[in-house]
């Protein structure tokens, strides 16, 4: 398997643009993650799915945050409109269900510049 | 709420030290606990996989260790090497969720 592919690698948009970020998760994996990196912030998660379905939304800062998962092989995170303080590293992660014995794996990262 | 510290926050050694970085979570009701390691610009690897019920965990000159009742882990490097220079995480999961809450990492430099 290829891992977790995201695109676009780097994206730079003017503030109040859309922006949309891609995310393919490993075949199979029933759990798909979208997570935020900052240096003051460290890594928040965001959004999580389980089996293409919403669960835990509560790390979304704002209404202009938005993600969805139309199947087990895509999933969307989009920012509209965007502002300067949405420009971070953002990730996404999916893993199997095993219990406890579940692993996250990570993709490259979108890296996202709003100027 | 599961909050995660990581110390020290950046560590600069010299080649071939043995080293140990920590991590440490206010509640121990984790289902497991990752070690990842990142590399400037790019993702996160996974290192090693500890599950609730397990102690500690090797793979190759790493070991990592948990103690639940009093919400530790460390990441044990033997060893080290200029290759092992990166930003080192670690991530629990806590009981009834799958979501990883993350620390704030280590960044360590070996030096040649």
């Amino acid at each position: 398997d290829a891992g977790v592919i995201q695109s676009p690698r780097h994206e730079v948009t003017e503030m109040g643009q859309e922006v949309t970020l891609r995310c393919k998760p490993i075949s199979g994996h029933d759990y798909l993650f979208w997570y935020r990196q900052t240096m003051m912030r460290g890594l928040e998660l965001l959004i999580y799915f389980n089996n293409n379905v919403p669960i835990d939304d509560s790390g979304m800062p704002e209404d202009r945050f938005s993600a969805k998962m139309p199947n087990a092989s895509f999933s969307t995170l989009k920012i509209q409109p965007s502002e300067p303080r949405d420009s971070a590293v953002y990730f996404c992660a999916s893993s199997p269900d095993r219990g406890s014995e579940t692993e996250a794996f990570f993709g490259q990262g979108t890296r996202l510049t709003v100027v | 709420k599961q909050e995660v510290t990581q110390i020290p926050a950046a560590l600069s050694v010299p080649e071939g030290e043995n080293l140990v970085l920590n991590c440490s979570f206010t509640d121990s009701a984790i289902y497991n606990l990752q070690w990842f390691r990142q590399d400037p610009g790019k993702g996160l690897t996974s290192l090693l996989l500890i599950q609730s019920s397990q102690r500690e965990q090797t793979s190759g000159r790493l070991n990592a260790s948990l103690d639940k009742s009093s919400g530790r882990s460390t990441l044990y490097i033997a060893a080290s090497q200029p290759g092992d220079s990166a930003t080192y995480l670690c991530a629990v999961t806590t009981s009834g969720t799958y979501k990883y809450i993350f620390g704030t990492g280590t960044r360590l430099k070996v030096l040649a």
